[in-house]
């Protein structure tokens, strides 16, 4: 089954100590995204990945890092997580772009990350 | 500038009743994408359609259709017949550029809710 599997599913933890949110597809995606979701802000992209070792800075940067070592997987990590952190973490997977059709790829989403840092 | 506008936070709406949710985009790039998604109370998040800028018509996927007025940079999603179930967050989304210069931008959302 195509999927994008993201774990944990939910994760307490406290500032200061470092986490690592996992996401992996078995689709063969080249572009790959982590996004986080707040109340009455919408999903803000994070970090973006085109391809291995190609990674990008979405909107909302500050605080995260990640990598893009093998193409199935793009982990996100917190090296000092703040409460200003608590969200709802996605990460999404699709094709790029195709140029000649101009057609679009819809996005893949994990099921999602719900993370508190107290 | 806000690249995906989405005005309607909530909207309350009768069962069976046609629902529009609104969206509008701000970009110069001749090729660009939109799409819509739903997230119901559960997180997930659904795909449920998608309009090209270069497409001739509006896109249209069972019980959702998509109206886009290019000129007016709007692609407000339709609703035919709703039902309970179309309770959900609904967020519009936009993606441009090519080859190491995607961007993909999302609203910020619609609460939708059916009132049996």
């Amino acid at each position: 089954e195509a999927q994008v599997t993201q774990n944990p599913r939910y994760l307490i933890t406290v500032t200061g100590k470092k986490l690592t949110v996992t996401c992996s597809q078995n689709m063969n995606h080249e572009y790959m995204s982590w996004y986080r979701q707040d109340p009455g802000l919408g999903l803000r992209q994070i970090y973006y990945s085109m391809n291995v070792e190609v990674t990008d800075k979405g909107d909302v940067p500050e605080g995260y890092k990640v990598s893009r070592k093998e193409k199935r997987n793009f982990p996100l990590i917190l090296e000092s997580p703040s409460p200003n952190q608590t969200s709802l973490y996605f990460c999404a997977s699709s094709l790029l772009r195709n140029r000649k059709t101009g057609k679009n790829e819809k996005l893949f989403f994990g099921s999602g990350t719900q993370l508190s840092v107290l | 500038a806000q690249k995906i506008t989405q005005t309607q936070p909530g909207m309350f709406v009768q069962e069976k009743e046609a629902v529009t949710l609104d969206c509008t985009y701000d970009t110069s790039d001749p090729s660009y994408g939109l799409f819509w998604y739903k997230q119901p109370s559960s997180g997930e998040m659904i795909f449920l359609i998608y309009q090209g800028s270069y497409d001739q018509q509006n896109a249209t996927e069972g019980r959702y259709s998509l109206n886009f007025q290019k000129a007016r940079k709007s692609a407000n999603l339709v609703i035919s017949a709703s039902q309970l179930g179309d309770s959900a967050m609904y967020f519009c989304a936009m993606r441009e550029g090519y080859f190491g210069n995607e961007k993909l931008t999302f609203g910020t959302g619609t609460r939708l809710t059916i009132i049996p």
